[in-house]
């Protein structure tokens, strides 16, 4: 069976400074992983992948299969970026996505 | 707006009574899915369909849900016999079958089981 923490569920940061979003898996296979972020009154919808390897709206995540986690990181929040963000795994050839409890992030202006 | 649509946005039912929701995905995309989530808690995997074929159903999945696709459009997710336990967010996404895996979700049909 495949899990996913993400040990803090809020985090508040000052515009500006740097937000690291903690994710570790268990999985005994090649997991696919994935952020997914909900802004205030908004569905979920995906902020980045791993396969991607790609900064999305100055996000970034690494695969780091030796610590299985996926931290996603900004080195400056903006005001913008207060949302919910949510880890989620998806196990090689499978389509479902089994998702962490989830980060608050406020940021204060 | 042309994102995944699901109706009806709340329900409130009283334990007991049977309930049916309904989600249309984006157009041509073939794979569907429904989750669960309740307060506090990530989106949680209940069935997925490619097409009209319903492939995998999670163990949440008690024989008092039903999912269907009869046509590989729309789907349908009917609860009978309601628990208070019931109560939560059903969210519906679909994905396109070349870009697996990217989900696109639905707003969510929030239950409320008195």
């Amino acid at each position: 069976a495949q899990r996913v923490t993400q040990p803090e569920k809020l985090l508040s940061v000052f515009k500006g400074a740097p937000v690291e979003l903690k994710c570790n898996y268990s999985y005994s296979g090649s997991p696919e992983l994935f952020w997914y972020v909900q802004y205030s009154r908004q569905r979920l919808q995906l902020l980045l992948r791993h396969i991607s390897r790609e900064s999305i709206k100055g996000f970034t995540a690494d695969l780091n299969k030796g610590e299985t986690s996926f931290h996603l990181k900004k080195p400056f929040a903006q005001e913008e970026d207060s949302a919910m963000y949510y880890c989620a795994l998806s196990p090689y050839g499978n389509n479902r996505l089994a998702f962490g409890k989830g980060n608050q992030v406020v940021v204060i202006p | 707006d042309t994102g995944v649509s699901q109706n009806p946005r709340h329900k409130i039912t009283k334990r007991g009574q049977n309930v049916t929701f309904r989600c249309d995905p984006i157009s041509e995309h073939n794979r569907l899915y429904w989750y669960r989530q309740t307060l506090g808690q990530g989106p949680e995997f209940l069935t997925y369909f490619q097409n009209e074929a319903q492939l995998e159903k999670s163990r949440l999945l008690s024989d008092r849900f039903s999912a269907e696709r009869p046509k590989g459009s729309f789907s349908t997710l009917e609860i009978q016999r309601t628990e208070q336990g019931d109560s939560a967010m059903y969210l519906c996404a679909s994905s396109f079958h070349r870009e697996e895996n990217i989900q696109y979700f639905g707003a969510g049909t929030r239950l409320s089981v008195l």
